[in-house]
Order: structure tokens, then C-alpha cells, then sequence
């Protein structure tokens, strides 16, 4: 049974970085059969993707439009999790973020238990 | 504005059936799949229907999903008080990746 715990600051400073990161239990960050996706939750933007990242002979990436210039997700095999970076952080980005193992064809499951993450001077 | 949308409240008493719509465009539900997540208060959003139509192991036979064309539905047959919560839908958009409706509501009256 797969598992996400996601661990990582509640309190971020605005120009900043949000970084959040998610173990894995009971698969692999390298599995050439799932994603491993961020997303987070807002009351002003509703429920949204923001990125994966991927292994498949080489390690893939993909970034909502929204937040394309600000993500970065990568891997780290050692410790078998993933992490989210946003950069640049304002008040807008205040949420409950999420980590999520899969593909959009299989949905996304399990879910980790969420963040919620204050973006406050 | 989600690029999907969705009602934002539907309600029914228990036993009875409600179905919640998802609308899209070419570009999302129109070329791709269709997923719905069950989302209640305080705990991380739950799968309840992948690719369209089909449930994960574990979720009740009363739930159902279906796509026609650029919009999907969600069914909840036989209301059940636990129901009660928020439902998204959500597909894979050409040039936005990841989208998702705005929610749905579902009260038990």
C-alpha cells in the first residue's frame, strides 16, 4: 500500500521560497509506472495542478502555466521522496498544498495528508 | 474561474439519486479522460472515478461516471449521509495540463 507523508514549513515569508517535500512508502520516486504530482488547494483558485516529475529512462518534468516560471519538482532517489519549490511566493499562494502519486489515466492516488502553507510577512 | 465547471451545489434526500455535471472544451474533456474526487472537510481528496467511467477498488458501486462529447457527470445513486461532501472533476488540457472544476457541493437533506 502506497503511502505519501509530506513534511515542510506552514509559515512563508512573501518573495520567498516554499519548499514542501513527500516520502514515499511502499513504492519508488524512480517507478516506471507512476507520477509523482504537487497540488494545492485555495479559496480563490479552487483545487490546482502544479507540476510532476517522472522517471523513464531519464527523469521527465511537467509544469502548470500558472506557475511555470516559479516551480521546480525533483526527485531524490536516495531518500525515495520528491519536493516542490515555488519561488517568489505572495499572499496568492497561500493554500493547502498536496502531494499525489499518478497519472492522469489512473487518477491520482493516494493523496499525502496536505500542508497548509501561509504565505505572511 | 476553473476551466472546468461545475455546479456548485447539488442536494437530495437519502436513497435518492443526484448527478453533478462537469463541462469542458476540445481541448480537455473533449480529447481526454475524465476523473472525479470526493473531497470531505479536514482530510486529502480521495479518487472516485478514473478514465471516465471506471471506480478504484473500494469505492461503492453507487457512484458512477460518464463523458459525452466536451462534458461528463458524476452519479451518486442512493444517497447515503456519508456522501455529503465536495466533488471535483478533472481532466488533462492540451496546453494547461492538469484542470479541475470549481466543485461541487452535495448536501444530504
Amino acid at each position: 500500500q502506497v503511502q505519501l507523508q509530506q513534511s515542510g514549513p506552514g509559515l512563508v515569508k512573501p518573495s520567498q521560497t516554499l519548499s514542501l517535500t513527500c516520502a514515499i512508502s511502499g513504492d519508488s520516486v524512480s517507478s516506471n509506472s507512476a507520477a509523482w504530482n504537487w497540488i494545492r488547494q485555495s479559496p480563490s483558485r479552487g483545487l490546482e495542478w502544479l507540476g510532476r516529475t517522472y522517471y523513464g529512462s531519464k527523469w521527465y518534468y511537467d509544469y502548470a502555466v500558472s506557475v511555470k516560471s516559479r516551480i521546480t519538482v525533483n526527485a531524490d532517489t536516495s531518500k525515495n521522496q520528491f519536493s516542490l519549490h515555488l519561488n517568489s511566493v505572495t499572499p496568492e499562494d497561500t493554500g493547502v498544498y498536496y502531494c499525489a502519486r499518478g497519472t492522469h489515466a489512473n487518477g491520482w492516488s493516494p493523496w499525502g495528508q496536505g500542508t497548509l502553507v501561509t504565505v505572511s510577512s | 474561474q476553473s476551466v472546468l465547471t461545475q455546479p456548485p451545489s447539488a442536494s437530495g434526500t437519502p436513497g435518492q439519486r443526484v448527478t453533478i455535471s462537469c463541462s469542458g472544451s476540445s481541448s480537455n474533456i473533449g480529447s481526454r479522460t475524465v476523473n472525479w474526487y470526493q473531497h470531505l472537510p479536514g482530510t486529502a481528496p480521495k479518487l472516485l472515478i478514473y478514465g471516465n467511467d471506471q471506480r478504484p477498488s473500494g469505492v461503492p458501486d453507487r457512484f458512477s461516471g460518464s463523458k459525452s462529447g466536451t462534458s461528463a457527470s458524476l452519479a451518486i445513486s442512493g444517497l447515503q449521509p456519508e456522501d455529503e461532501a465536495d466533488y471535483y472533476c478533472e481532466a488533462w488540457d492540451d496546453s494547461l495540463n492538469g484542470v479541475f472544476g470549481g466543485g461541487t457541493k452535495v448536501t444530504v437533506l
